[in-house]
């Protein structure tokens, strides 16, 4: 199978602009989670989509949003780009759908896009 | 929320050496995992272990669930193994949130 991936790898902006990534997740699978990782404060749960809900939600502020569609991909936005934002964007996926079966549990993470923020 | 504490912080072997990784949770928790962040930034799973032993090669961990550790071993270290490790911990009720640790840097040398 092929593993999560994410799109675009590397991207550079300046403030007050907008930005969306993408995460297409393993085949299968329908939880899709978002992460952002900075040097500061290591690495902080955004949100989690499955079933094109958002089931949880981080401490972000709103400029921080995002979707999944009927295929599971996700996007995240971010509006209004701050220079705080520079960061690592990570997007894992998982194969499970309810909170029961924790074996299903395992989150597998994809190569990240790493944004900078002018 | 749950907290995730890791250590040594960073941790330098000579190749060959054996090491052990500490992760400490503050809650019961439902999924915990290790990763290996490669130079690139992406997290590679290393085990699943909510509770238990597993081996993979020359990895291996245990999670002591009761007492709310986790630890990893790294056998007969290689230059590949170099990187940063993290365990990351979901507890009850917060679906499939990881909190993660501060991380290990590794550095093993040739």
């Amino acid at each position: 199978k092929a593993g999560v991936t994410q799109t675009p790898r590397y991207l550079i902006k300046t403030r007050g602009q907008q930005v969306t990534l993408s995460c297409s997740p393993i085949s299968g699978h329908r939880s899709v989670s978002w992460y952002q990782q900075t040097p500061g404060q290591g690495l902080q749960f955004l949100f989690e989509y499955f079933s094109e809900t958002q089931r949880n939600k981080g401490n972000f502020p709103g400029r921080f949003s995002g979707r999944q569609f009927s295929n599971s991909r996700s996007e995240m936005n971010v509006s209004t780009l701050e220079l705080g934002d520079s960061a690592l964007y990570l997007c894992a996926s998982s194969p499970r759908g309810s909170h029961r079966d924790t074996n299903l549990d395992t989150q597998y993470f994809g190569p990240g896009t790493r944004l900078t923020v002018l | 929320g749950i907290q995730v504490e890791q250590s040594p912080p960073d941790l330098i072997l000579q190749e060959g050496a054996n090491s052990t990784l500490r992760c400490n949770f503050s809650d019961s928790v439902n999924n915990l995992q290790w990763f290996h962040q490669n130079p690139w930034g992406q997290l590679i799973n290393l085990f699943y272990i909510p509770s238990g032993t597993k081996q993979n090669g020359r990895l291996s961990a245990t999670t002591v669930a009761t007492e709310r550790y986790s630890l990893l071993y790294i056998s007969s270290s290689q230059t590949t193994d170099s990187g940063v490790y993290f365990c990351a911990a979901v507890t009850s009720g917060s679906a499939r949130q990881l909190t993660f640790g501060s991380g290990t840097q590794l550095t093993v040398l040739p």
